[in-house]
């Protein structure tokens, strides 16, 4: 299988909260991350949590991360109309090749005014 | 304060010709990545350098594809003989280490071979 998964896609209404979720099989990361990406652009941090931390949060973001189960969550608050994007979680790989940044497939999240 | 600059931002080559596609990463960054994405799929890694080292290439295509990022200039990944299946969207990030430093990509250089 793949060794980060998430949802393909995400529905919600302007003002609810999101919460994106991502399952992994293994990780050597220091680090786990959420990207961004709105059509024809790159990608953009986010934000990050160090994998010995529980929960970060960050403004409208919270990111909790579950690692007995390989699980990572991104929860946006209030969300808006901008936050319409792809969202990708990465993580390196136990045994992964240095600077192999494995990628999820994406959530597309929708918000709907 | 410039973040990770690639360009071209779109390249269009015929079948057979060559692309480059060049990054300069952040400044302070020493350690530069190239990716690529397909449509509708995630990012895939492909090379990992940092100046004057190739340090992980196990995701470079073994022919036509090659990567360098020189002591000065920026880091340059080229495609020779380009194929209709190399279009896609390519991606280089940079960060100041390895594995303890999150990853800042550039927009994108995105290749469409006709």
């Amino acid at each position: 299988g793949e060794d980060v998964e998430q949802s393909l896609f995400l529905s919600v209404r302007e003002g609810d909260s999101s919460v994106i979720n991502c399952t992994y099989t293994d990780s050597s990361s220091t680090y786990l991350y959420w990207y961004k990406q709105e059509p024809g652009a790159g990608l953009q941090l986010l934000t990050y949590i160090f994998s010995n931390m529980d929960m970060k949060q960050d403004q409208r973001l919270t990111v909790l991360l579950n690692k007995k189960d390989k699980h990572l969550s991104l929860r946006i608050a209030d969300t808006q109309t901008g936050d319409s994007a792809i969202y990708f979680c990465a993580g390196f790989i136990y045994g992964g090749s240095q600077g192999n940044l494995i990628f999820g497939k994406g959530t597309k999240l929708s918000v709907k005014p | 304060n410039a973040g990770v600059m690639q360009n071209p931002r779109h390249l269009v080559r015929r079948r057979g010709q060559e692309a480059r596609l060049r990054c300069s990463p952040m400044k302070g960054h020493s350690h530069v990545y190239w990716y690529r994405q397909l449509p509708e799929e995630g990012l895939k890694f492909m090379v990992y350098l940092q100046k004057e080292n190739i340090i992980d290439e196990s995701g470079m295509p073994k022919e036509r594809f090659s990567a360098e990022f020189p002591k000065e200039g920026p880091s340059i990944l080229r495609i020779q003989q380009v194929v209709r299946g190399d279009s896609a969207a390519y991606f280089c990030a940079s960060s100041r280490d390895s594995q303890n430093s999150p990853l800042h990509f550039g927009n994108g250089t995105r290749l469409t071979v006709t």
